[in-house]
């Protein structure tokens, strides 16, 4: 239950296209569903978030999806970018008693060929 | 803000041996995690620290890990005896307690760890 599946495990996008990475989950008390890119040799670092009262949330060329009665959420990249090749993980949070936990998803290698 | 600090970036060593990590958060940031991503994988926790004191080390391998947080900044997480398995990038990550119960996780660059 304190999974977190995502899916492809690798993407190939030509430059200008769209990107989308899935995600899904099965614990409903999951109340905070973070992105996170990570490049080769750095730490993963917060590229968008979204909270389950919102089904939509779009930042620049990034859009999260929120499907809370499917327990899906989604990443979609719009015009694709060679800089936007990178390792994609989603990850679902939880409020506990001492704080907050997160379960990271496997994780998608993007590349964005030019 | 200086983001979370981490040494040493590279670490090789034989199996047996011993091996520790050193973090130093966002300044300010009570809650620090560890955790564990093996190649290809998402990252793992390890454990998880508020101020100075554990919260969450379930998935610990308490065995041969152990990790401290003294005075509630820097953390050090310690591996003895390493096996081969343990060969992965060694993440932390802090976040602010204050303010909204959602905020991020923010991590440093990691320490890979390759056991021989």
């Amino acid at each position: 239950q304190q999974q977190v599946k995502q899916s492809p495990q690798s993407l190939i996008v030509q430059k200008g296209g769209i990107s989308i990475i899935n995600c899904a989950y099965e614990n409903t008390a999951f109340d905070y569903f973070p992105w996170y890119q990570q490049f080769p040799g750095k730490g993963p670092a917060l590229l968008i978030a979204i909270r389950p009262d919102v089904s939509e949330k779009k930042e620049g060329r990034f859009t999260i999806s929120f499907n809370k009665s499917a327990k899906q959420f989604s990443l979609h990249i719009m015009d694709s970018q060679p800089g936007d090749s990178a390792t994609y993980f989603c990850a679902a949070s939880i409020i506990v008693y001492y704080g907050q936990n997160f379960v990271f998803g496997p994780g998608t290698r993007l590349s964005v060929l030019p | 803000e200086a983001g979370v600090a981490q040494s040493p970036r590279y670490k090789i060593i034989e199996k047996r041996q011993s091996v520790a990590f050193w973090c130093n958060p966002i300044s300010g940031h009570a809650t620090l995690y560890w955790y564990q991503q093996i190649l290809g994988q998402g990252p793992k926790l390890l454990i998880q620290f508020q101020n100075n004191g554990v919260v969450d080390d379930s998935q610990l391998p308490k065995d041969r890990f152990s990790a401290e947080r003294l005075k509630g900044v820097d953390s050090t997480l310690k591996i003895q005896p390493a096996k081969l398995e343990d060969s992965a990038v060694y993440l932390c990550a802090s976040r602010s307690s204050q303010g909204a119960l959602n905020s991020p996780l923010h991590f440093g660059n990691g320490t890979r760890l390759t056991v021989t």
